[in-house]
């Protein structure tokens, strides 16, 4: 079974701090990458998407993506208390048979504290 | 509104008991997909749907059902409900596949006693 890791959290920043979320994925085919936020109680949102590798970057949000390495990251500056919420990180392998699934790693907690 | 509807929101049922979740989406995607949520698992994939009557299996199918007869439709089945099936579930759509963005309905927290 494929498999997408997550550092382990909970990880705490203080308000204003760079935070860093980690990503490891299992299947060198994987095509796309999200990350996703998740407050407590509600459902995913999404934050960012990354296809190629490289960085991209969206207001206060960038993504790393190094397929070689097989990894995914999300940078969050300046954090902000609003960020405090469970970030999951999800992968497709695109074409085949598994051009429909979509998996997703066990989620990262983060908290922001002023 | 564009959104993915769920319901109920909420239930509770006793073991064996045939239910139904329902899920709706109004943006005319492709594409749709069932996911519970168990504490410290992520979200796990149940089933999905690439279009009208094409469903397939995600990594956790076992003890669920779903159909497609319409393109906004889609509802899962538990036919025998067992404790362990106590989650919260999520639907959600996309465009045109896993490879797109994926929009959440409201989840559904099922408890099976």
């Amino acid at each position: 079974q494929k498999e997408v890791e997550q550092n382990s959290g909970p990880l705490s920043v203080p308000e204003g701090a760079i935070a860093s979320l980690n990503c490891t994925y299992s299947d060198r085919g994987s095509q796309s990458f999200f990350w996703y936020r998740q407050y407590s109680g509600k459902s995913p949102e999404l934050i960012m998407f990354i296809y190629s590798n490289g960085d991209k970057e969206d207001g206060r949000f960038t993504a790393q993506l190094n397929k070689a390495s097989q990894y995914v990251s999300l940078l969050i500056r300046d954090s902000q208390p609003s960020d405090s919420a469970t970030y999951l990180c999800a992968v497709n392998e695109a074409g085949g048979t598994s051009y429909g699934k979509l998996t997703f790693g066990q989620g990262t907690i983060l908290t922001v504290h002023p | 509104e564009a959104q993915v509807t769920q319901n109920p929101r909420y239930l509770i049922t006793v073991t064996g008991k045939k239910l139904t979740v329902t899920c709706s989406q109004n943006m005319n995607h492709e594409y749709m997909s069932w996911y519970r949520q168990d504490p410290g698992l992520g979200l796990r994939q149940i089933y999905y749907s690439m279009n009208v009557e094409v469903t397939d299996k995600g990594d956790v199918p076992e003890g669920y059902k779903v159909s497609r007869k319409e393109k906004r439709n889609f509802p899962l089945i538990l036919e025998s409900p067992s404790p362990n099936q106590t989650s919260l579930y999520f639907c959600a759509s996309s465009p045109h596949g896993a490879r797109d963005i994926q929009y959440f309905g409201a989840g559904t927290r099922l408890s099976v006693l």
